[in-house]
């Protein structure tokens, strides 16, 4: 079975300091990985996905994760917080036939 | 290009009373669906997905039950609604349209018992 553990419920940061959310899974075969974004009272939206082929994966607003097995992480980064980055992240594994299974999410606070 | 619609947007039901959420997705066939309840501060909570018309396969035993009568809708229904049934109802699908791995979500249903 896979799971995922995001660590830190919220992260505060600065208006054009780094963004940093992180995701460690488990999982028995090679995993597929996903970053959604939340924003309030909305659906979730794909930010980007990993799925064997570049190790580090480029998504929408900048946005981009490393997958490291060795460490079991896919985390999460952006050189520089927008405002508009303010929301909830959801980091979330499957093996390719299963439904994802999400991690508990965490809510980024960008600082003016 | 595929599109997934969720309604209604919101809603207010008192307790003990029925519920029927609607979920269609256009632009793709053979769709996987799968509802999603978002609790506050629970993150998301896998209720029930299907793979195909009359497949439904349930993940958490509850009051709440879901039907595929459609190749493309996905109805989430409740005989009485509990307290404990609030919350952020998302619908999402899934198929070789966009990735069979990846999801792809509604906009979501808030509900609110009281």
């Amino acid at each position: 079975a896979q799971s995922v553990t995001q660590l830190g419920s919220h992260v505060s940061v600065s208006e054009g300091a780094l963004v940093l959310l992180r995701c460690n899974y488990s999982s028995s075969v090679p995993p597929y990985l996903f970053w959604y974004v939340q924003y309030p009272n909305q659906g979730l939206q794909l930010l980007l996905k990993y799925t064997s082929a570049a190790t580090l994966v480029k998504g929408i607003n900048g946005f981009e994760a490393e997958f490291k097995k060795s460490e079991t992480s896919f985390h999460l980064t952006k050189p520089s917080a927008h405002m508009s980055d303010a929301a909830e992240y959801f980091c979330a594994v499957s093996t390719g036939n299963t439904p994802l299974v999400f991690g508990k999410g965490t809510r980024l606070s960008v600082i003016a | 290009s595929q599109t997934i619609h969720q309604w209604p947007a919101t809603l207010v039901q008192p307790v003990g009373s029925p519920l029927s959420l609607e979920c269609t997705v256009e632009g793709t066939s053979n769709p996987n669906l799968y509802w999603y309840r978002q609790a506050a501060g629970r993150g998301l909570q896998l209720l029930f997905y299907s793979v195909g018309i009359g497949q439904i396969s349930s993940e958490v035993p509850q009051n709440l039950s879901a039907s595929r009568p459609q190749d493309r809708q996905f109805i989430l229904s409740s005989k009485k609604l509990l307290l404990s049934d609030s919350g952020f109802y998302l619908c999402a699908w899934s198929g070789l349209a966009g990735g069979t791995d990846t999801q792809y979500f509604g906009p979501g249903t808030r509900l609110t018992v009281l």
